[in-house]
């Protein structure tokens, strides 16, 4: 079955500009969450989606934003970007019905270099 | 947010076993513990995870201490494949997921 797909891969903005990611979840995935790699802060999460409502969510200001549709397809947006926005944005999907025991299927990540 | 605590990395030889700890000493009744694994250019891939009792599946075993506060990944016959950096994760109970800073595995031929 097709994985996690997530676009675009990569994308270069400037600093101010705003951008929107996308993730596919597996067929039949409800739960999307977002995570954030840098080398200086590692993997933080984001925010996660089940059912198209935000049920967790990272300690991220406010300009990261994103929004569930109901084929479970998700959207992240960030706003009024800053050079440290700079980051590898992975989006996982997952069943979401097991709490902490739902096993995360990982996409390959978009790469944002914000100049 | 306490975080797991890893070793930067560790280095083994092909076949040998490796046996990587992760300590979780804040951790809650509730939370499980994952590990993930993730090679050059590639999204995170699931290893394992377990609550309270030792695990096995056909990727590692994962020893989970009985007071719950560490836990070891053992890759039984590691492969040059299994070069990776390894995520000791807790899930909490709301599913969300704090990362530590993995340990980078090193496999030598």
């Amino acid at each position: 079955k097709a994985g996690v797909t997530q676009t675009p891969r990569y994308l270069i903005k400037t600093r101010g500009q705003q951008v929107t990611l996308s993730c596919s979840p597996i067929s039949g995935h409800r739960s999307v969450s977002w995570y954030q790699q840098t080398p200086g802060q590692g993997l933080q999460f984001l925010f996660e989606y089940f059912s198209e409502t935000q049920r967790n969510k990272g300690n991220f200001p406010g300009r990261f934003s994103g929004r569930q549709f109901s084929n479970s397809r998700s959207e992240m947006n960030v706003s009024t970007l800053e050079l440290g926005d700079s980051a590898l944005y992975l989006c996982a999907s997952s069943l979401g019905q097991a709490a902490g025991a739902n096993v995360l299927t990982f996409g390959a990540g978009s790469r944002l270099t914000v100049l | 947010d306490a975080k797991t605590t890893q070793p930067n990395s560790m280095e083994s030889n092909e076949e040998e076993p490796v046996h990587l700890p992760c300590n979780h000493s804040t951790i809650s009744g509730t939370d499980y513990i994952h590990w993930y694994r993730q090679l050059p250019s590639q999204g995170p891939e699931y290893v394992i995870h377990g609550l309270t009792s030792n695990v096995n599946n056909r990727m590692a075993s994962l020893a989970i201490a009985e007071d719950r506060k560490s836990s070891t990944l053992i890759l039984h016959r590691a492969t040059l494949r299994d070069a990776a950096v390894y995520y000791c994760i807790r899930s909490d109970s709301w599913g969300k997921f704090q990362f530590g800073a993995g340990t980078q595995v090193v496999v030598t031929p």
